[in-house]
């Protein structure tokens, strides 16, 4: 089975502090995407990578950046938390393989709370 | 862009009712459209999907079918359980190199006994 970790299910943060939020994929995926949710606000994509070192933003990357120095890691940074930042975080994973019917594979989200 | 519409909710059901939820969607080319749910505390996973004009996905009890006419792709069940509770995600993929998933805005179902 395909698995995406994230590192912590809850974090609480302070204003200020420099957050980062990690996620694993074990299924050599090519395509890893980091985005929050929001109650009446659904899904938004905060920054996508569709190769090491390659990145590109999504829908609202402020505030934020991200590393993939490895395929299987994509990190979510928050240079500088703040209280509008307190979230559900979801990772996510896909291959392209040629086609783009491919489902997305999630992991079980991060609970940030900044103070 | 890419969009998705999907009702508003919360839906409260009675157990064994019939289920739907509407989801429109606008794309550039020819998406792919994907159902996800959310059960409480977990992340999102693939329910049913669809890659062209009138195909149905379907996987345990839902179905969806893939409306080109209509831009369409509207989750049906017939009898739905308590287990069933639970937010509901329509996605769309469509063109581009790298193939994001363009999300609605989520649908929250409780079913009650």
């Amino acid at each position: 089975d395909v698995k995406v970790t994230q590192s912590s299910r809850y974090l609480v943060k302070r204003t200020g502090e420099k957050v980062f939020l990690e996620c694993v994929q074990d299924m050599d995926h090519e395509n890893m995407f980091w985005y929050r949710q929001d109650p009446g606000l659904g899904l938004r994509l905060i920054y996508f990578s569709y190769d090491v070192k390659m990145k590109e933003k999504g829908d609202i990357p402020e505030g934020y950046s991200v590393s993939r120095e490895k395929k299987e890691r994509f990190s979510l940074i928050l240079e500088s938390a703040s209280t509008n930042q307190t979230s559900m975080y979801l990772c996510a994973s896909r291959t392209i393989a040629g086609t783009e019917n491919t489902e997305a594979f999630f992991g079980q989200g991060t609970r940030l709370t900044v103070v | 862009g890419n969009s998705v519409t999907q009702m508003e909710g919360p839906v409260t059901l009675s157990e064994e009712a019939f289920l739907t939820i509407n989801c429109t969607y606008t794309a550039t080319g020819y998406p792919s459209l994907f159902w996800y749910v959310q059960y409480p505390g977990e992340g999102l996973q693939l329910l049913l999907k669809a890659t062209k004009a009138d195909d149905k996905g379907s996987n345990k009890g839902f179905e969806a079918t893939y409306r080109k006419e209509t831009t369409s792709f509207h989750l049906e069940k017939g009898s739905v359980q308590v287990s069933d509770s639970a937010v509901y995600f329509c996605a769309l993929s469509s063109g581009g190199s790298n193939y994001k998933l363009t999300f609605g805005k989520g649908t929250l179902l409780t079913v009650n006994p």
